[in-house]
């Protein structure tokens, strides 16, 4: 069974600029999280998905982050426009329902210079 | 917000060692588990265990849910359980899958 994929691994973008993020998650995998987790931190939770709704996106800075999973399954997350402070692994998780046990991707590491 | 308290931040063990590391939590939850973070990110979740005891190999992890306190144990230490140990709860009254992480136990196992 392949696990959540996730793409780019590694990104470096200047402050200001946009970047997008993306997730496929396991095959039938109904809940869809994006964490942030900052070095030296723990994961947090940015925004979590049932199906191709949004559950909860109360810890996503709207004003620069939008997150998007069309037709129930990819998702994209984007930030627009960068911060220093988001440099960070942001890291993709499914989980059958929310009641599940999460799978987690690799991540992609977005250093902002 | 709940707080979730892991000890100690930084372990080093020989290879063969046995350990014991702490997570409390500040209230009530009705959903934890234990993570392993590799040196090269992926993240593994090792047990879902909101009370009791569960056992897996060497890895074995104990919930006392009433004194608000959660103990994962790793037994015969080897190079490949180096990385860092996360803790995670969902304080919310019905299981939400939002999982609120600690800030991890770092674990280097020397051969």
């Amino acid at each position: 069974e392949a696990g959540v994929a996730q793409s780019p691994r590694y990104k470096i973008i200047e402050k200001r600029q946009s970047v997008a993020f993306w997730c496929n998650p396991i095959s039938g995998h109904a809940t869809l999280y994006w964490y942030q987790q900052i070095l030296g931190q723990g994961p947090k939770l940015l925004i979590q998905f049932q199906n191709n709704g949004v559950v909860d996106d109360s810890q996503l800075p709207k004003d620069r982050f939008s997150a998007e999973r069309l037709k129930g399954v990819d998702s994209t997350l984007k930030i627009q426009p960068a911060k220093l402070e988001d440099s960070a692994v942001y890291l993709c998780a499914s989980s059958l329902d929310r009641t599940g046990v999460p799978f987690f991707g690799s991540g992609t590491r977005l250093t902002v210079v | 917000g709940i707080q979730v308290e892991q000890s100690p931040p930084d372990l080093i063990l020989q290879e063969g060692a046995n350990s014991t590391l702490r997570c409390n939590f500040s209230d009530s939850v009705n959903n934890l588990q234990w993570f392993h973070q590799n040196p090269w990110g992926q993240l593994i979740n090792l047990f879902y265990i909101p009370s009791g005891t569960k056992q897996n190999g060497r890895l074995s992890a104990t919930t006392v849910a009433t004194e608000r306190y959660s103990l994962l144990y790793i037994s015969s230490s080897q190079t490949t359980d180096s990385g860092v140990y996360f803790c995670a709860v969902d304080p919310h009254s019905s299981n939400t899958g939002k999982l609120i992480f600690g800030q991890g136990t770092t674990l280097q196992v020397k051969p």
